[in-house]
């Protein structure tokens, strides 16, 4: 039962255009949702979370988007760089305001930003 | 932000024969760590949360006699894969959620840890 799904394996993109990637899940209890980076054979590095009390959260370049309506939440990267090119997850956890909270991940989405 | 550094960062061990994983938060006391695997191309899936001095609480389906989880500290948690098999081929991860009253979801991650099994 994937409570977090990714449904693009991969996304290509120029440079300097937008990214979106999408993430869907099923668990209405999710309360805070988050996006993370990962390269092979590394750990994945946060980038940018949001609470489901806000429907969009902005950091820099990076802008994640939420409508708890549709079970959806999506990321956008602009402009996008070559630098950003890894594999992207979108994570859901429940309960907010716990310390020991697990994330669920979705399947992930590999960008790949062309110059 | 904090660092969790894991170790070894790549093994290959012989069939039948136990590896351990080192997960340590370097900066920061943790009271709960996570323990993660990743086969190529899929997600990371979440194995055990790890408590310091209790049981770890294992997801469904992750054999707790295969999978040896040790909190001995609070910034130390091992992960024994015990009689391991090629299937058990991955790559584990542990990560670790900061300090309370931050940003407690924004769990730190180790480098993760490279499994062979021939």
């Amino acid at each position: 039962d994937q409570q977090v799904k990714q449904n693009s394996p991969s996304l290509s993109v120029q440079e300097g255009r937008i990214s979106i990637l999408n993430c869907d899940y099923t668990n209405s209890m999710f309360d805070y949702f988050l996006w993370y980076k990962k390269y092979p054979a590394e750990g994945p590095t946060f980038l940018i979370s949001i609470s489901s009390i806000k429907d969009k959260n902005e950091d820099g370049r990076f802008t994640v988007f939420l409508n708890k309506s549709a079970k959806h939440l999506s990321l956008h990267i602009v402009p996008s760089q070559p630098g950003d090119s890894a594999v992207y997850f979108c994570a859901a956890s429940k309960a907010y305001g716990g310390a020991t909270n697990k994330l669920i991940f979705g399947t992930g989405t590999l960008l790949a930003v062309q110059p | 932000g904090a660092v969790v550094s894991q170790h070894p960062s790549r093994v290959i061990c012989k069939s039948g024969t136990s590896v351990k994983i080192e997960c340590r938060s370097l900066d920061f006391q943790a009271t709960t760590m996570f323990w993660y695997r990743q086969f190529p191309k899929q997600s990371l899936m979440l194995m055990a949360t790890s408590n310091e001095g209790s049981k770890a609480t294992y997801e469904q389906g992750v054999e707790k006699d295969k999978f040896l989880i040790n909190h001995a500290s609070l910034t130390l948690s091992t992960l024994t894969v015990t009689s391991a098999h090629p299937e058990d081929s991955s790559f584990y991860i542990c990560s670790a959620p900061p300090l309370l009253g931050s940003s407690y979801n924004e769990q730190f991650f180790g480098p993760g840890t490279r499994l062979t099994v021939l």
